[in-house]
């Protein structure tokens, strides 16, 4: 059974520190990973995408990907309280288009 | 303005009832797939679909069924076999070349009582 694991947190930062979420997956040959942002009662919003070991930056958000250790992390730097959400991690598994989803960490931004 | 439409936003049911959540895109996306979303677990894939006239079971498709007739619409029926209908349902859609990166309907909210 391929996993996706997730700390559901609440996971609470102050406002304008550095925000870390992690995830691990169990599927040694992803290759695509994914993080989504949800507001409550919305639904997932596609935020960063990564496909090779490193890291990747997108305005305040940066995609860290390490394959030998089975792990994707998403920094969210200068936090605002509208950063407040639950972030999925999704990982392609080995079908064609099927995402495995993890349960999702719920971030509070603390002004 | 491109984007995925799902009506409608909140719908209610008797139990032993059918329903039909509509899904429609105007991105030109191939694939189109279906969510449940329970409180506190990730999202669980119901059905998808990567070309008209095509689709395949997701993870829990028992009790749910689809169609794909024409490229930008996806609708999923949630029948009476369906034990805890009772849930947030998200349609998604992609295409080349990134099919992996999902994109999001707003949702429908599903109460069956």
């Amino acid at each position: 059974q391929k996993e996706v694991e997730q700390n559901s947190g609440p996971l609470s930062v102050p406002e304008g520190a550095i925000a870390s979420l992690n995830c691990t997956y169990s599927d040694r040959v992803s290759q695509s990973f994914f993080w989504y942002r949800q507001y409550s009662g919305k639904s997932p919003e596609l935020i960063m995408s990564i496909y090779s070991n490193g890291d990747k930056e997108d305005g305040r958000f940066t995609a860290q990907l390490n394959k030998a250790s089975q792990y994707v992390s998403l920094l969210i730097r200068d936090s605002q309280p509208s950063d407040s959400a639950t972030y999925l991690c999704a990982v392609k598994g080995d079908s064609n288009y099927q995402l495995i989803w993890g349960a999702g960490t719920k971030l509070i931004i603390k002004p | 303005d491109g984007g995925i439409t799902q009506s409608p936003k909140y719908l209610f049911r008797k139990e032993g009832q059918n329903v039909t959540l509509s899904c429609e895109q105007n991105l030109n996306h191939d694939a189109m797939y279906w969510y449940r979303q329970d409180p506190g677990q990730g999202l669980r894939l119901i059905y998808y679909s990567q070309i008209v006239n095509d689709f395949q079971k997701g993870d829990i498709a028992e009790g749910y069924s689809v169609s794909r007739e024409k490229k930008e619409s996806f609708p999923l029926t949630v029948t009476s076999a369906q034990k805890n209908p009772t849930a947030f349902y998200l349609c998604a859609s992609s295409s080349a070349p990134r099919r992996d990166e999902q994109y999001f309907g707003p949702g429908t909210r599903l109460t069956v009582t």
